[in-house]
């Protein structure tokens, strides 16, 4: 079974507005943690932000934010602000306490910010 | 502070032959953990290495193999290649018990 779910495999957004991106997860660790990374066609995979399960507040970091279900085992990445550089692909991933240090990751969603 | 980095950039082999990965971690950072990405595909866990020992393997058969050094770098070996083990190899550090992992650009490796 996926652990990790993506269902967006693209998405389009305008300069400016804002996009969520949808991850769901599948876990029967109490203890998780939950990524997500861009991947520019360049290769490189950059951290966002992070969401762990026993965290109370949805994670922020500047224009990135989560939106964290624990209940629906959902993390969705809100870009706000669009930006024509936040073009590239995006990973959901989750590290399980149980699994050291391995993280899975969903198949990812390509996202295009259109001017 | 110097970020992960990976060597060689691109490679390309022809089938049954051997090949080694190389990757030096960020500074201060005595986990590495080695990835395999597929064209279309998300990251797949190879292995994990802390402290020069293997510490957690993903789905991959024994031909796949590493190395971390005491001052942590790290090596990924594979040997008799195959067609399907053309993929972008990701090298992930990290600091035991930090929650991101810091990724290297890649080795794109074709195999032939």
């Amino acid at each position: 079974a996926q652990k990790i779910t993506q269902t967006q495999p693209g998405m389009f957004v305008q300069e400016k507005e804002a996009v969520t991106l949808d991850c769901t997860y599948d876990t029967s660790d109490p203890s998780y943690g939950l990524f997500w990374y861009k991947q520019p066609s360049s290769g490189e995979m950059i951290f966002l932000i992070y969401q762990g399960s026993y965290d109370q507040q949805n994670a922020t970091e500047g224009r990135y934010s989560l939106n964290f279900q624990k209940a629906r085992k959902s993390a969705n990445l809100v870009i706000s602000a669009s930006q024509l550089g936040d073009s590239a692909m995006y990973f959901c991933a989750m590290r399980e306490r149980n699994q050291g240090g391995k993280l899975i990751f969903g198949q990812g969603t390509e996202l295009s910010v259109k001017p | 502070e110097t970020g992960v980095t990976q060597s060689p950039t691109h490679l390309i082999k022809t089938r049954g032959q051997q090949v080694t990965l190389r990757c030096s971690s960020q500074s201060g950072h005595n986990t590495v953990s080695w990835y395999q990405q597929a064209l279309g595909q998300g990251p797949q866990f190879i292995f994990q290495y802390y402290r020069e020992e293997e510490n957690g393997r993903g789905n991959f058969p024994p031909r796949f193999s590493g190395l971390q050094f005491p001052n942590y770098s790290s090596e990924l070996n594979v040997n008799a290649l195959e067609l399907d083990d053309s993929a972008l190899y990701l090298c992930a550090s990290s600091l035991e018990g930090e929650r991101p992992q810091h990724f290297g650009d890649g080795t794109r490796l074709s195999i032939l």
